[in-house]
């Protein structure tokens, strides 16, 4: 099956500071992929979709980079704030199974003041 | 805040027992999935549910199961209980048509411990 990881657990950044958070997949014939949030008791949130038809999307201080030659996704955000403290997940569309995610471990992001 | 709302918000069951979790969707979204996030894993899917028959399902148990009801709402069912189902189950609404799914969207998640 698919298999999507995070390359680290923990990002801490500087309030002001950008932040990346990388991913790596291994199904190449993927082609649609989420990054969600995910804040302390809540449920993931989404963030910023791209499918494989496009290397780079850019929404509201974020900003996806896919990579498909080494099967690599990152995401972006400038200027992170304490609000962006949470953790991140990529997630993979695909299965048979229509819209089924498959989810990395997440890293950790914190801001600091 | 994303229209999709599950209780109980924490349930504590002991090993044996049977649980029913709840999910009220996103007006007029015929999809639900369900997910399981163990401590500090990313979500991992259980079943989805399209039009109120069972859509596909991941690597769960018979002892997993689930319904759909026409008013948008869905439940989990988790029979036998194992400590090992201890989590947090999540559930996710969307719109799927033509062969595409539009965003999921998902709830806040019960927290379920089994002792």
């Amino acid at each position: 099956g698919e298999s999507v990881g995070l390359h680290l657990p923990t990002l801490s950044v500087q309030e002001g500071d950008n932040s990346i958070i990388n991913c790596a997949y291994s199904n190449s014939a993927s082609d649609y992929f989420i990054w969600y949030k995910q804040e302390s008791g809540k449920g993931p949130q989404f963030i910023i979709d791209i499918r494989s038809n496009m290397d780079k999307r850019q929404g509201q201080r974020v900003t996806v980079l896919l990579n498909k030659t080494v099967k690599h996704l990152s995401l972006q955000i400038a200027a992170t704030q304490p609000g962006d403290s949470a953790v991140y997940f990529c997630a993979e569309v695909g299965g048979s199974t229509l819209g089924r995610l498959y989810f990395g471990r997440g890293t950790q992001l914190t801001v600091w003041p | 805040e994303t229209g999709v709302t599950q209780s109980p918000t924490h349930l504590i069951k002991t090993r044996g027992q049977q649980v029913t979790l709840r999910c009220s969707s996103q007006s007029g979204h015929n999809t639900v999935s369900w997910y399981q996030q163990a401590l500090g894993q990313g979500p991992q899917f259980i079943f989805q549910y399209y039009r109120e028959e069972e859509n596909g399902r991941g690597n769960f148990p018979p002892r997993f199961s689930g319904l759909q009801f026409p008013n948008y709402s869905s439940e989990l069912n988790v029979n036998a209980l194992e400590l090992d189902d201890s989590a947090l189950y999540l559930c996710a609404s969307s719109l799927a048509s033509g062969g595409y799914t539009d965003t999921q969207y998902f709830g806040p998640g019960t927290r379920l411990t089994v002792l």
